[in-house]
């Protein structure tokens, strides 16, 4: 298989807060783990993305971790900011330009002032 | 920097009309080409993988005659909505990607129909 499960699908937090958002896959041939942002009216935005080589990698406040052996994912966004509302969307594939991307379905991330 | 310009960005057309919408990639080379589609449900459906010097290849419930893709070189590519219909509707995204890359998307074309 191919799916790629995404949640959860709403995610309302206070503001200053940690998101997590939990994203798994089916093809455990899968290495290449990106994870985008979608503003209203925009394109995705590539944030933040992780190989199989690693287990977790940071960005300023944005933390991936995956776990190869659950085929599982997830996006941590620490001391949220009203910023950060806005859809992400995980995806999983295989390095190589013959080879797809599978995209979650969303997370609309919502965080409260 | 690498950018990704999808054009038009809005287009409307009648029921049963044709439309063809244009990705281009600036600063690298697109050596792949995904055209997906954003239902209003937010859902990323892949059309087609369109790579270089190989032939494209599309996703099931999508057709090279009803989605017509050019992709001449490593800068270009094109998509055309054969007779669009109601279900066709949406933002059409195309992802381009540089050998290992992740794909860098375009601003859409977001096609209504009437």
């Amino acid at each position: 298989g191919e799916q790629v499960e995404q949640l959860p699908s709403i995610l309302r937090v206070q503001e200053r807060s940690s998101a997590s958002i939990n994203c798994t896959y089916e093809n455990s041939a899968s290495n290449y783990f990106p994870w985008y942002k979608q503003e209203p009216g925009e394109n995705p935005k590539l944030i933040i993305d992780i190989r199989s080589n690693m287990e977790r990698k940071q960005i300023q406040g944005l933390i991936v971790l995956l776990d190869k052996k659950a085929k599982r994912f997830s996006l941590h966004i620490t001391d949220t900011q009203p910023a950060d509302s806005a859809m992400y969307f995980c995806a999983a594939g295989i390095t190589g330009n013959t080879r797809k991307l599978i995209f979650g379905l969303g997370t609309t991330l919502q965080v409260q002032p | 920097g690498a950018l990704v310009y999808q054009y038009p960005r809005r287009t409307i057309c009648k029921s049963g009309t044709s439309m063809r919408m244009e990705c281009q990639a600036v600063g690298f080379q697109a050596t792949s080409v995904a055209w997906y589609r954003q239902s209003p449900q937010k859902t990323f459906e892949l059309i087609a993988l369109s790579t270089v010097n190989s032939a494209i290849k599309y996703e099931q419930n999508f057709t090279q005659e009803k989605f017509p893709i050019s992709h001449p070189n490593l800068s270009f590519s094109s998509m055309t909505v054969l007779n669009a219909y109601l279900e066709d509707r949406g933002l059409y995204l195309c992802g381009a990607r540089s050998n290992n890359q992740a794909p860098l998307f375009g601003e859409g074309t977001r096609l209504s129909v009437l």
